[in-house]
């Protein structure tokens, strides 16, 4: 099966610094790869993918990723972090039923 | 904007009891999910459905049941709720196509007492 790993429990920055939330996968074949963001007691929010194509991905708020196949990582960056990105992180992979695999998740805190 | 919502944000029920969990998305979409959450667990999948009627099972199904009798509702069934399923439901959906990404709802955090 598919699968993704979040090495990090907790990422602490400073503002203004910049952030990397990291993320390593497994797969056969080609990976789906997703980034989503969970604020506290809400759903999961989409912030980008990679499919195909570019191994620089941006996606919203100002997020990219970058797909690296010889290190099967898909780490998601930020230049210049934000306290309002504090939020629960997760990395996932489509797995072969069209369903998603889910990392355990990477707390960002990001302090003024 | 997708819209994915779940009938309750909180729901506090006792051991024993019978639990339904609706979910209903506005967007036409063929595959519906249902997640639960828990701290240093991340999502793990209990059902999905990728038609009306039709039902698969996640990684986790003991002690949950699904019904999609229509294509935007999707629902969660605990037959007897116990204390290990305290946690965290989320439901999804998405569209068969070149996009994947699943759509959320906000979750509702049960608590069985």
């Amino acid at each position: 099966a598919q699968s993704v790993a979040q090495p990090e429990d907790q990422v602490n920055v400073a503002e203004g610094n910049p952030l990397t939330v990291k993320c390593t996968y497994s797969v056969s074949g080609n990976p789906y790869l997703f980034w989503y963001v969970q604020y506290p007691n809400r759903g999961l929010q989409f912030l980008l993918k990679y499919i195909t194509g570019d191994n620089l991905v941006k996606g919203s708020y100002g997020f990219e990723a970058e797909f690296n196949k010889s290190q099967t990582s898909f780490h998601l960056k930020k230049p210049s972090a934000l306290v309002s990105d504090s939020a629960l992180y997760f990395c996932a992979v489509r797995d072969l039923r069209n369903d998603m695999r889910f990392g355990a998740g990477t707390r960002l805190t990001v302090k003024p | 904007d997708v819209k994915v919502t779940q009938s309750s944000r909180y729901l506090v029920k006792r051991t024993g009891e019978k639990v339904f969990l609706e979910c209903v998305q506005d967007m036409d979409h063929e595959n519906m999910f249902w997640y639960r959450q828990d701290p240093g667990l991340g999502l793990r999948l209990i059902y999905f459905s990728y038609d009306v009627k039709m039902k698969e099972k996640g990684d986790i199904p003991e002690g949950y049941s699904v019904s999609r009798e229509k294509k935007e509702r999707f629902s969660l069934i605990l037959e007897s709720a116990s204390t290990n399923q305290t946690s965290m439901y989320l439901c999804a959906s998405n569209s068969i196509g070149d996009s994947y990404e699943q759509y959320f709802g906000p979750g509702t955090r049960l608590t069985v007492t």
